[in-house]
């Protein structure tokens, strides 16, 4: 089974350009959360989403934006990019709404911005 | 109060040796602490997770110990192996409004040498 896909892998944007991330979670998982890691550090939780719909938020600026297709794929915005949004923007998919369920995460997309 | 604070930063082990990671929360919302093992260039894999319920969980090598009154926990790797060689963060969850987030360790790079 195919695990959890994000697109692109590697990007590069230049300060104040806008950019989407894209992610499919593992087929039959509807709860889909989105990560950002910066170098030397553990991941950042920034939304997560579940039927569609947001249920949680971490503590980033509106500039970051999320949602989440019928099929359940998601998508990461983030406007007005600055350097500091420099990291690997991490997906990760869960069968459903159940707490504590594991966490199964993509490899990333690395972003810089320049 | 969110925080989960993780150690050491970087950890050195020969071959066969017992490496051991040890992470310290002070917020007695968190009800979940798993344990995530990742490589350069990938996302981050499950690797163990116990609740608080419990002191001490193993599965083959890896072992959590959990001490819910002094707010801790630590993995033990038994027999390390050079393909542990890896950056190893701790994590805790929990349930904010509709969501839950895993709050993460900054993380601990072992290196097990041969």
């Amino acid at each position: 089974d195919a695990g959890v896909t994000q697109s692109p892998t590697h990007l590069i944007k230049t300060r104040g350009q806008q950019v989407t991330l894209r992610c499919s979670p593992i087929s039959g998982h509807k709860s889909v959360s989105w990560y950002q890691q910066v170098l030397g550090q553990g991941p950042q939780f920034i939304f997560q989403y579940y039927e569609k719909e947001e249920r949680g938020r971490g503590n980033f600026p509106d500039r970051f934006s999320a949602r989440q297709f019928p099929n359940y794929s998601s998508e990461l915005n983030v406007n007005a990019l600055l350097l500091g949004d420099s990291a690997l923007y991490l997906c990760a998919s869960s069968p459903k709404r159940v707490y504590n369920s594991p966490l199964h995460f993509g490899n990333g997309t690395r972003l810089t911005v320049t | 109060q969110q925080q989960v604070k993780q150690s050491p930063q970087s950890l050195i082990v020969q071959k066969g040796g017992i490496s051991i990671i040890n992470c310290a929360y002070e917020n007695t919302a968190f009800d979940y602490f798993p344990w995530y093992q990742q490589f350069p260039g990938k996302g981050p894999a499950l690797l163990i997770a116990i609740r608080p319920d419990v002191s001490e969980k193993k599965e083959g090598r890896f072992t959590i110990s959990f001490n819910k009154s002094a707010k801790q926990f630590s993995l033990h790797i038994m027999d390390s192996q050079p393909g542990d060689s890896a950056t190893y963060f701790c994590a805790a969850s929990m349930r904010e409004g509709g969501s839950e987030k895993l709050v993460f360790g900054k993380g601990t790079k072992l290196t097990v040498n041969p």
